[in-house]
């Protein structure tokens, strides 16, 4: 089974400045998917960026980017210019890439989250 | 973005009394997730539908069971509930193509007292 781990619970960044959330994985699989989302506190799960493993190029999304080390298991979230409304929990999650009927593959496994806060 | 809608969006109820939650789509996806969220252990899969009446456990299954008799609800319920079921409940769906990961409800808040 895949697992995910974050292993740093709480981060806090100084408005404007650059923060990277740490996020590991373990898998058999050489195909699969990887993301981030965030929770705000409005409980609401929002999508922050993705990346396909098949995919050598970071991916990146405005202020998000993405560094994806295949070989090491490794997907950390990199924000800058960090901004008051990126206060939030950020959940890493992986999915499998592979096909079935029961969609067994198609779980979402999510890490334990980090609190993310943002210093005026 | 699909419509999913989760009711109700707080509850507290009694230890012991059966509780019921609903996730309603509106776009006719085939899969359907319950997961549940506590403090430390992120989000966790309870149960998830490939389609109608076709369900699955999920890695925390215990004292929970699902139907599904159309494609746009997926109902979770809970038979008797207990205090370790206090948390906060959502549901999903998995949108095309799988590579955009899933869209989720805004979460049910339920309490056990």
């Amino acid at each position: 089974a895949q697992t995910v781990t974050q292993s740093q619970p709480e981060m806090s960044v100084q408005e404007a400045e650059t923060v990277t959330l740490s996020c590991t994985y373990d898998t058999s699989e050489s195909d699969y998917y990887l993301f981030w989302y965030k929770q705000p506190p409005s409980r609401q799960m929002i999508l922050v960026i993705r990346q396909e493993a098949y995919k050598q190029q970071n991916a990146t999304e405005n202020r998000f980017s993405v560094n994806f080390q295949k070989a090491a298991k490794s997907f950390s979230l990199k924000i800058s210019d960090s901004q008051l409304g990126d206060a939030a929990m950020y959940f890493c999650a992986y999915r499998s890439a592979g096909r079935g009927r029961t969609g067994a593959n198609s779980k979402l496994t999510f890490g334990k989250g980090i609190t993310l806060s943002v210093r005026p | 973005d699909a419509g999913i809608t989760q009711s109700p969006r707080h509850k507290v109820t009694e230890t012991g009394t059966p509780v019921t939650l609903r996730c309603h789509q509106t776009e006719n996806h085939r899969y359907m997730y319950w997961y549940r969220q506590d403090p430390g252990h992120g989000l966790r899969l309870i149960h998830y539908s490939y389609g109608v009446k076709d369900t699955d456990k999920g890695e925390v299954s215990d004292g929970y069971s699902v139907s599904r008799s159309k494609t746009e609800d997926f109902l979770l319920t809970l038979e008797s509930a207990t205090s370790s079921q206090t948390s906060v409940y959502f549901c999903a769906i998995s949108v095309f193509p799988k590579s955009h990961g899933y869209t989720f409800g805004s979460g049910t808040r339920l309490t056990v007292v």
